[in-house]
């Protein structure tokens, strides 16, 4: 079955890090495009970052929200995409989610069921 | 920065026709999705690239999208279409999302 697994979601303290994993099953991570979509408890979905397929680069982008503080790879080896994350801030707290890129990389087909960060002291 | 928005609420009598509305500037130069999000659940892509569904959406599930209106159309509407419904475009390399719109099913 065509799926992704989130996990690494826990409660963090403010400034602390955290590396959230996308296991991909019956397709390769390598030849499509996924992304970090995020939902604060009560809101609406926020996109975070994405990284493209080694087809079309690799290349990584992010929201401004968390530029310069997550970091997005892939472990072909695993068929997993990470999110690392540091310098969390109690606004990351949120229900994250990984998902695949169909004919778009930005229309998504395929989510994970979604881990959750908490940022509190 | 580009900006989409939606109405916080719609309301559809059972077997009626619903549409949720998604305002941008020049939205219609765009590809909008459509996502359907029921309580506990992920979202579920409904309408990718305006006006396409993937497998298994049904076909009472439509999008149309110009000018600055891109609509996501539910006809004959079920209790099971009840959710909160996104839509989403690409704006240079990132992605916005529209605040989300709650359907209620009459």
């Amino acid at each position: 079955e065509v799926q992704l697994v989130n996990s690494g979601g826990d409660l963090v303290q403010p400034g602390g890090s955290l590396r959230l994993s996308c296991e991909a099953s019956a397709f390769n991570v390598s030849n499509n495009f996924i992304s970090w979509v995020r939902q604060a408890p009560g809101k609406g979905l926020e996109w975070v970052s994405v990284i493209y397929s080694d087809g079309s680069g690799g290349n990584t982008y992010y929201a401004d929200s968390v530029k310069g503080r997550f970091t997005i790879s892939r472990d072909n080896s695993r068929n997993t995409v990470h999110l690392q994350m540091k310098s969390l801030r109690v606004e990351d707290t949120a229900l994250y989610f990984c998902a695949r890129g169909t004919v778009l990389w930005f229309a998504w087909d395929i989510w994970g069921q979604g881990t959750r960060v908490t940022v509190s002291s | 920065s580009y900006e989409v928005t939606q109405p916080l609420s719609v309301s559809v009598a059972l077997g009626q026709t619903a549409t949720i509305t998604c305002g941008g500037k020049n939205i219609g130069s765009k590809n909008v999705q459509w996502y359907q999000q029921k309580p506990g659940q992920a979202p579920v892509l409904v309408i990718y690239r305006d006006t396409n569904r993937p497998s298994g959406i049904p076909e009472r599930f439509s999008g149309s999208n110009s000018g600055n209106t891109a609509t996501l159309t539910v006809s004959r509407a079920q209790a099971g279409d009840e959710a909160d419904y996104y839509c989403q475009v690409r704006d240079s390399n990132t992605v916005l999302f529209g605040g989300g719109t709650k359907l209620t099913v009459l």
